[in-house]
């Protein structure tokens, strides 16, 4: 079964740095998600990014997809407290089957301090 | 657009009770599809149904259930409930009409606590 390793598993950062997370999956990805989550709510979505090489920016995130590494990085530029909270990929390893599956991360908080 | 609705927010049963939860997808939605979160575990997969067929299932016991109207409303159902059964559960919507991939969106989650 497919797996997703986040890293780092926490980030402390000062508001208005850069910061970057990687998602790495045990199998080839057909679809990469991220989602943030306030603690104990909903999932928000992001982005979702299906092509090798393939990079989507919402505001200040950016997400890029590399296929070969099976791989994804999250990268949130000049952050805000607005930005703090837990950030999931999730990914659809079966390709044309996966009906509505996906296997997430384990997560990674994001803390950012005034 | 209104977003994935579910009902309850948030519950309190005691075990070997059964429960059953409420998923309203996004207008136009058809695929509607339904995880567990726990500190332990993680998010984990359910099931999930398009047009009213379960299509793909996720490793839970068959007290975990599940069934979609033809309006694309899903719920879920536990029986014989279990302190381990304490989670938020979330579902989330898809245009899908394929297996491929397709941006899921999810409800705010139901808090079920067991006692």
């Amino acid at each position: 079964s497919q797996e997703l390793e986040q890293s780092p598993q926490s980030l402390i950062v000062q508001e208005g740095k850069n910061l970057t997370i990687n998602c790495t999956s045990s199998k080839t990805l057909y679809g990469l998600y991220w989602y943030k989550q306030k603690y104990g709510e909903g999932l928000i979505f992001l982005m979702m990014l299906q092509k090798g090489g393939e990079e989507k920016s919402h505001e200040k995130i950016t997400a890029k997809l590399d296929e070969k590494k099976q791989q994804s990085s999250l990268h949130i530029t000049a952050s805000q407290p607005s930005h703090a909270g837990i950030y999931l990929c999730g990914a659809d390893g079966a390709g044309g089957t996966s009906y509505g599956k996906l296997t997430f991360g384990q997560g990674t908080i994001l803390t950012v301090h005034p | 657009k209104a977003g994935v609705t579910q009902t309850p927010r948030y519950l309190i049963k005691t075990r070997g009770q059964q429960v059953t939860l409420s998923c309203s997808p996004i207008s136009g939605h058809r695929s509607v599809s339904w995880y567990q979160q726990t500190p332990g575990q993680g998010l984990q997969f359910l099931f999930e149904y398009f047009s009213e067929t379960q299509r793909n299932k996720g490793n839970f016991p068959g007290r975990f259930s599940g069934r979609q109207f033809s309006n694309s409303r899903s719920e879920m159902n536990v029986s014989t409930l279990e302190l381990g059964d304490s989670a938020l559960y979330l579902c989330a919507s898809s245009t899908g009409p394929s297996g491929l991939s397709y941006e899921q969106y999810f409800g705010p989650g139901t808090r079920l606590t067991v006692t």
